[in-house]
């Protein structure tokens, strides 16, 4: 069956660090890869999307990569800060993997940015 | 321009009871979706509308589950004979339409079946 993990376990980086993020999956072929950010009480925001076809999008302090053979996605914030503070979700077109018309979501990666 | 609406933003009720939560989507957004948000997990779709009708419901757990669309802008979500199971935070997105993959999400309605 389908499957996307995130690491679920908080990750703790500190301040003007470069924190990394990592989304892998099995059994799909997604034609793209969303990534949310979510914070408490709120419902996820979209940052970025990165098609099969793009390795790497950029967008200001964001980058993800996408390796399709490897079947993951790295999501990276460079020189973070505590505002970055976070759960962050991957997110998966269902019908990439058989399924639904709405978005497969893994179930985020808790980032705290450390002072 | 205003975003996507959810009320109630909490509900609390009983077990057996009836529920209806509702979402209004950004204004010319043809795409509605519905999710599902337990505690620690990602939100797990349950419907999706193209307009007025029901494109894909797959992801409703079993009928109590029920969602309408009438005039193709304001969605609910109607539960019937809540049970404890269904207590999470409910998510409505809107999308431009469909093949637009960018989900504007609500805050979500949190629901408390005791």
């Amino acid at each position: 069956s389908q499957k996307i993990e995130q690491n679920s376990e908080a990750l703790n980086i500190q301040e003007g660090k470069t924190a990394t993020l990592t989304c892998n999956y099995t059994n799909y072929s997604p034609a793209y890869l969303q990534w949310y950010r979510q914070d408490p009480g709120r419902g996820p925001v979209f940052l970025l999307l990165i098609r099969e076809n793009e390795k790497e999008k950029r967008k200001e302090r964001l980058k993800v990569t996408f390796d399709t053979t490897l079947k993951q996605s790295l999501f990276h914030i460079t020189a973070s800060q505590p505002a970055d503070s976070a759960t962050y979700l991957c997110a998966l077109d269902g019908r990439a993997g058989g399924g639904a018309d709405g978005l497969t979501f893994g179930k985020g990666t808790h980032l705290i940015i450390q002072p | 321009g205003a975003g996507v609406s959810q009320t109630p933003s909490n509900k609390v009720t009983e077990k057996g009871k009836y529920v209806e939560l509702r979402c209004d989507p950004i204004s010319g957004h043809t795409a509605l979706y519905w999710y599902r948000q337990s505690l620690g997990q990602g939100p797990e779709f349950l419907i999706y509308f193209q307009g007025t009708g029901a494109a894909d419901d797959s992801g409703l757990p079993n009928d109590r589950f029920f969602a309408v669309r009438p005039e193709g802008s304001v969605s609910t979500l109607k539960i019937q004979r809540t049970e404890r199971g269904d207590s999470a935070v409910y998510l409505c997105a809107s999308s431009l339409g469909a093949g637009e993959e960018t989900q504007y999400f609500g805050p979500g309605t949190r629901l408390l079946v005791l």
